[in-house]
């Protein structure tokens, strides 16, 4: 089976930087993935590790360690905009995407 | 292109009603997903499709929940006798393929009375 772990809730001010760590347990991996979703809103495609390393789309860059089974999503410069719910998610053997449960992100002033 | 589109945007049933829900992927993509998000929580994958077929319907919550796809597009998710516990919003994805990024439709808001 599959599972993963993130933090419920962060809260960070503007302009200021967030790590949301995400852990995973996985019988077939093919890479971790990144969904952004505001409230009443769908989700959408924000980053997808399939190898070790970091990948930055702008403001955002997300991190995979294979190994640890572990990865992160960062944000920097901190936007009110970014509000919203994030979910890391698990490709496995095959087309199946398995989410966690996500991290509530509130950016105050 | 237009995106995924789902229909109804909301639906409100009474407790053993038969209700259908219909996604609209992008055109030209061969995979389809759906899944459940009741409030506050994530998302729980239901069924996907590779074309008209679908591998793995582990997903599905129960036997009163089917889900079909034709023609390589349409899909619909059936909840037959519906239950109050399955009010919740259900979200449609399609992707070119299996492992390409998936592009979620708005989604459809039931609420079982």
């Amino acid at each position: 089976g599959q599972s993963l772990e993130q933090p419920s809730e962060v809260t960070a001010v503007e302009g200021a930087i967030v790590q949301i760590n995400c852990t995973y347990q996985t019988s077939g991996f093919y890479g971790l993935s990144w969904y952004q979703q505001h409230d009443g809103g769908a989700p959408t495609f924000l980053s997808y590790n399939a190898l070790d390393g970091l990948e930055e789309t702008g403001r955002f860059s997300s991190f995979l360690s294979r190994s640890d089974s572990y990865g992160y999503l960062l944000l920097q410069e901190l936007q009110m905009k970014d509000s919203a719910s994030y979910f890391c998610a698990v490709r496995g053997s095959w087309g199946k995407l398995q989410f966690g449960a996500g991290t509530q992100v509130v950016v105050t002033p | 292109g237009a995106g995924v589109s789902q229909s109804p945007s909301n639906k409100v049933t009474e407790k053993g009603k038969d209700v259908e829900l219909r996604c609209d992927p992008i055109s030209g993509h061969t995979a389809l997903y759906w899944y459940r998000q009741s409030l506050g929580q994530g998302l729980e994958f239901l069924i996907y499709f590779q074309g008209n077929s679908a591998p793995d319907k582990s997903g599905l919550p129960s036997d009163r929940f089917s889900a079909e796809r034709t023609g390589g597009s349409v899909s619909t998710l059936t909840i037959q006798r519906t239950q109050q516990e399955d009010s919740a919003v259900y979200l449609c994805a399609s992707s070119e393929g299996l492992v390409e990024t998936q592009y979620f439709g708005p989604g459809t808001r039931l609420l079982v009375l």
